[in-house]
């Protein structure tokens, strides 16, 4: 059974105050990996995806990069408008009826201070 | 672009009652997905369909399912519901490429089942 487990469960930073968020994963036949953030009250909002190992993405204070066993989101310099539930989600192959399976890790509650 | 819109909002019903949700994708796109998300299991995946036809399922009850019309628009209804079943419910779409690809997602449907 696929699983996916996100550390730390909260983190708060002071604004300017670097820091990463973990996902790692244990997938059978990975098809991609997504981060979404999420705003209470409100559904999740795609930031990236990223489908190999070695492959990098970023946008603006945010970069997730993506090796066989993990993922990270970098976040650099953050803002109090960075804060939000940073979910990761894990795509892969069902090898017994081909279809995909989607999971999700139960997320980082990220807060940043002024 | 207008987005992903889901009816109701909100929701209240009692148990062993049924209920139909709808959502309207994005103009354009053709892959709609469900999910569940509640405090204790987070963010689970139901079902996605994509012209139509259910592509993938998650793994939830017979009492979970859904629909695709020919514009897209999709229903998902839940059938004699448990206390359990009280969660937020979220649509989202995607293009073509369906769940390989960022989705989309709407400000979900929050049941209550008392």
């Amino acid at each position: 059974e696929d699983q996916v487990t996100q550390s730390p469960e909260a983190l708060r930073l002071q604004e300017g105050e670097s820091s990463s968020l973990n996902c790692s994963y244990t997938v059978s036949g990975l098809r991609g990996l997504f981060w979404y953030r999420q705003d209470p009250g409100k559904g999740p909002e795609f930031l990236f995806t990223l489908y190999s190992a070695g492959e990098e993405k970023e946008k603006e204070r945010l970069k997730a990069t993506l090796t066989k066993k993990e993922s990270f989101l970098h976040i650099t310099a953050p803002k109090p408008e960075d804060s939000a539930t940073y979910l990761c989600a894990v795509l892969s192959l069902l090898r017994d009826t081909g279809r995909r399976a989607l999971t999700f890790g139960s997320g980082t509650r990220l807060q940043v201070q002024p | 672009k207008a987005g992903v819109t889901q009816t109701p909002r909100y929701l209240i019903k009692t148990r062993g009652q049924q209920v139909t949700l709808s959502c309207s994708p994005i103009s354009g796109h053709r892959s709609v997905s469900w999910y569940q998300q509640t405090p204790g299991q987070g963010l689970q995946f139901l079902f996605e369909y994509f012209s139509e036809t259910q592509r993938n399922k998650g793994n939830f009850p017979g009492r979970f399912s859904g629909r695709q019309f020919s514009n897209s628009r999709s229903e998902m209804n839940v059938s004699t519901l448990e206390l359990g079943d009280s969660a937020l419910y979220l649509c989202a779409s995607s293009g073509t490429r369906g769940l390989n690809t960022e989705a989309f997602f709407g400000q979900g449907t929050r049941l209550t089942v008392v």
